[in-house]
């Protein structure tokens, strides 16, 4: 069973570009979350997606935000990039019949996005 | 507000010699509990989890971990570390939603860096 799968796995952008990243499941996983990873807030949580709809939300400005697909495949966008917004853009998917952590995550590598 | 501390940064530990990673967390209820691990250029792979019952939990690699109450803590161990073992280790809490429910999404410490010397 192929597992997450994250594109692009590195991107550079400028200031004030907007950028998208996408994130494929694993088959048959409904959820899809997203986490941003930096040195130095570490990991913290973006949002979740299921069955196409914003399921819970982290504490993120408005500058970041995502969508789901009827196959589940999910985007996140992030317009107006900061130097800020340089991190580690992890995916995970799990099955997510009901809200909760019950059903385990199953992580993406990650799409390393640089703003200069 | 839930938080998860992890008080070591960085830890180096002989190969073969036994391993302890601290995790302390903050919430109101039983939590549910995660360790995750990191290598280069990966993603997060889950080691094991706890969500209620025996305390200590069994997980991949040869790891275990023991749910402390009284302590707020839940612990990483291994009896004999291998080189490849020198990753980044995440420990984890299921968010609770504002009513108390599992909110779907973790809460994650800093993390400790592994290293494993020869």
């Amino acid at each position: 069973k192929a597992g997450v799968t994250q594109t692009p796995r590195y991107l550079i952008k400028t200031r004030g570009q907007q950028v998208t990243l996408s994130c494929s499941p694993i088959s048959g996983h409904r959820s899809v979350s997203w986490y941003q990873q930096t040195p130095g807030q570490g990991l913290q949580f973006l949002f979740e997606y299921f069955s196409e709809t914003q399921r819970n939300k982290g504490n993120f400005p408005g500058r970041f935000s995502g969508r789901q697909f009827s196959n589940s495949r999910s985007e996140m966008n992030v317009s107006t990039l900061e130097l800020g917004d340089s991190a580690l853009y992890l995916c995970a998917s799990s099955l997510g019949g009901t809200s909760g952590v019950y059903n385990e995550q199953f992580f993406g590598p990650g799409t390393r996005l640089t703003v200069l | 507000a839930q938080s998860v501390t992890q008080p070591d940064i960085h830890i180096t530990v002989s190969e073969g010699a036994s391993l302890e990673l601290r995790c302390n967390y903050s919430y109101g209820a039983t939590p549910y509990l995660f360790w995750y691990v990191q290598s280069p250029g990966q993603g997060l792979q889950l080691l094991l989890k706890y969500f209620s019952g025996d305390t200590l939990v069994q997980g991949i690699k040869g790891f275990e971990a023991e749910f402390k109450r009284s302590q707020s803590s839940f612990n990483l161990r291994k009896p004999s570390v291998h080189w490849s073992d020198a990753a980044e280790y995440f420990c984890a809490v299921g968010a609770l939603s504002f009513y108390g429910g599992s909110q779907g999404n973790l809460i994650f410490g800093k993390g400790t860096k592994l290293s494993v010397k020869p």
